[in-house]
């Protein structure tokens, strides 16, 4: 079984921190992807990775930075927390899909993170 | 703008319903629409997937109709249970970046015993 692993599930933070939230995924999949989830919006893309060290940015990237240094791992690095950024964080990853297969996402269990 | 609509926002239906959530997008070049599950507390979880080449897909008592003409695709639930209570979403994958998955807004799903 997949198993994509979020550092914390709730964390509170101060506005104008540095807020870095992990993610660990164990199938040694090429893809990763960050989502923020907030009600009536659905999951909207933050960034993901094809690859080790390499990014590109989703739907809603301003405020947000990442990192894969490592395959298995892909961090969401918040360079100065707002107010607006409150919201359900969830990674997830997939393998690349290959020719006409679709490649379905495994997700994380979240991280509900507060910005005060 | 949203890539894929979903409706209706919220459902409730008694156990032994058949709920229908539905979902329209307009990109042509999406080629991989999957379903997912969501639980309180949970991630999001596969549920079922289509392809465009198909116009429905069964699996268990979850079925989803595919209409690639209108561009549209719905999920329907058999014999609903209250354990079926959870929030749904649909994705759709593609465009120019086979990578990219683009999800409804939710359907939260109700049901009464």
């Amino acid at each position: 079984d997949v198993k994509v692993t979020q550092s914390s599930r709730y964390l509170v933070k101060r506005t104008g921190e540095k807020v870095f939230l992990e993610c660990v995924q164990d199938m040694d999949h090429e893809n990763m992807f960050w989502y923020r989830q907030d009600p009536g919006l659905g999951l909207r893309l933050i960034y993901f990775s094809y690859d080790v060290k390499m990014k590109e940015k989703g739907d809603i990237p301003e405020g947000y930075s990442v990192s894969r240094e490592k395959k298995e791992r892909f961090s969401l690095i918040l360079e100065s927390a707002s107010t607006n950024q409150t919201s359900m964080y969830l990674c997830a990853s997939s393998l690349r899909p290959g020719g006409t297969l679709g490649q379905p996402q495994h997700f994380g269990d979240g991280t509900r993170l507060s910005i005060l | 703008q949203q890539q894929v609509k979903q409706s209706p926002q919220s459902l409730i239906v008694q156990k032994g319903g058949i709920p229908i959530i539905n979902c329209a997008y307009e990109n042509t070049a999406f080629d991989y629409f999957p379903w997912y599950q969501q639980f309180p507390g949970k991630g999001p979880a596969l549920l079922i997937a289509i392809r465009p080449d198909v116009s429905e897909k069964k699996e268990g008592r979850f079925t989803i109709s595919f209409n690639k003409s209108a561009k549209q695709f719905s999920l329907h639930i058999m014999d609903s249970q209250p354990g079926d209570s959870a929030t749904y979403f649909c994705a759709a994958r593609g465009g120019y970046n086979f990578n990219k998955f683009y999800f409804g807004s939710g359907t939260k799903l109700n049901v009464k015993p």
